[in-house]
């Protein structure tokens, strides 16, 4: 069975730099791309960040590019997302979520992990 | 980047009913096109990928079509499990864009 456990989410001051993780467990990790999607409060989804399976290519939305650096330990069947310089409006539940195999659809979710930027 | 908007944002209908949920999309995406369900609480789930694949479990009421800049989500007979909000998502471009959902609620 596919599982995907985030963790690190929290209270965080503005300008602070916490990390998620993503355990997955249920399939080769290796094999698939990742990626972290947010939704703040009471709004939609944001698509955030992608990482490649193997060589690890990446790539990010407008509003994170720079702040946030997504990376993979294949060893560990973890997912990473390093967050930076947080803001108020980087509120929300980050989930994050794997592949199917046809490419790119997202097919698992984790439960998802609170972020809140609040001084 | 691409932006995907939806129509209605809100939708009211009942048990039986059929239902479509409209996606445009900025500019040609082909057919690179999903759709989400999220329920309250939960986080989402994929009902249908380029544009027309069933999602494996996902009842047959569901169907999508479309392609090029419109698309479309049919729901052929709600059901009370149905009632949720929606988001259509392109693959085409990064970054893959997500639109702004649409709530389906009970009559």
């Amino acid at each position: 069975e596919v599982q995907l456990v985030e963790s690190g989410g929290a209270l965080v001051q503005p300008g602070g730099s916490p990390r998620l993780s993503c355990a997955a467990s249920g399939f080769t990790f290796s094999n698939y791309a990742m990626y972290w999607v947010r939704q703040a409060p009471g709004k939609g989804l944001e698509w955030l960040s992608y990482i490649s399976g193997g060589v690890g290519s990446t790539y990010y939305a407008d509003s994170v590019r720079g702040r946030f650096t997504i990376s993979r330990d294949n060893s560990r069947n973890t997912l990473y997302l390093q967050m930076n310089s947080l803001r108020a409006e980087d509120t929300a539940v980050y989930y994050c979520a794997k592949e199917n195999s046809y490419g790119g659809y997202l097919d698992y979710w984790g439960q998802g992990t609170l972020v809140t930027v609040s001084s | 980047d691409i932006q995907l908007t939806q129509s209605p944002s809100f939708l009211s209908a009942s048990v039986g009913d059929r239902v479509t949920i409209t996606c445009r999309a900025s500019q040609d995406i082909s057919t690179y096109l999903a759709w989400y369900q999220q329920k309250p609480g939960k986080a989402p789930k994929l009902l249908i990928y380029a544009t027309s694949t069933l999602q494996s479990g996902v009842p047959s009421r569901f169907s999508g079509s479309g392609s090029g800049t419109e698309f479309t989500l049919t729901i052929s007979s709600l059901q009370p499990e149905d009632f949720a909000t929606y988001y259509c998502q392109q693959l085409n471009t990064y970054p893959h864009t997500f639109g702004q959902g649409t709530k389906l609620e009970i009559k």
